[in-house]
């Protein structure tokens, strides 16, 4: 399946962190969303295949996020703040006649102190 | 106004009553998912529907697109079904987005 790493990560404030993502062989499309607490979940941000992703979803200019040879995944968080503490969750899909599956990874459970 | 809403909120069943959650969106959309969420936070999806209906076990999912709404019922539900339903939706627009309800809380009591 999808497999994320860090699983858990703790970090002090202003650090940079990053978020790791491996998507199913073949999968071309992946997702990165996130969770708060007690919250439900947010897009983040969109990869197709080799075309620019939709970075619509992303809460600001610290996060940024890339995807390399259509496949890995990395989203990196700067200077973190205790906001950004939350879920991340990582999903890669497949199109089959028209039609598109999503699978989800275990999420990291990131929390800034 | 929420772009995507869902009904109810929380829900408690007992075991083998039939359930169902609602999903309703105010925008145009080029695919509605079903998703599961466990407590600890496993997400799981479960359908993926653009029209009329879908049946996987006890669970089925329809959606009618001229009204905006799709539902998500559960047969004979039981105890291990109790996790947060989500209604997501992927919008047409000049890109990519997925758009996810407030998700429904749904336990069921053996």
């Amino acid at each position: 399946g999808v497999s994320q790493n860090p699983r858990p990560k703790i970090t002090k404030r202003g650090q940079d962190v990053a978020l790791r993502c491996d998507p199913i062989s073949g999968h071309t499309a992946l997702y990165w969303y996130r969770q708060s607490l007690g919250q439900g979940l947010e897009f983040l941000i969109y990869f197709q295949g080799n075309s620019a992703p939709d970075k619509s979803g992303l809460p600001s200019d610290r996060f940024s996020a890339e995807r390399t040879g259509g496949s890995v995944s990395t989203l990196t968080i700067q200077r973190t703040q205790q906001e950004d503490s939350a879920v991340y969750l990582c999903a890669s899909s497949f199109f089959r006649g028209g039609r598109e599956t999503q699978y989800f990874g275990p999420g990291t459970r990131l929390l800034v102190l | 106004k929420n772009e995507v809403e869902q009904s109810p909120q929380n829900l408690t069943a007992q075991e083998g009553e039939f359930i169902t959650i609602n999903c309703s969106y105010s925008v145009g959309i080029s695919a509605l998912h079903w998703l599961q969420q466990h407590p600890g936070g496993g997400i799981v999806s479960l359908f993926m529907l653009s029209s009329g209906k879908k049946k996987h076990g006890r669970l089925i999912a329809t959606i009618n697109i001229q009204e905006k709404h799709s539902s998500l019922h559960i047969t004979a539900s039981h105890p291990r079904d109790s996790a947060v339903y989500i209604c997501a939706v992927g919008v047409v627009t000049s890109y990519d987005k997925v758009i996810f309800g407030p998700g429904t809380s749904l336990s069921v009591i053996p």
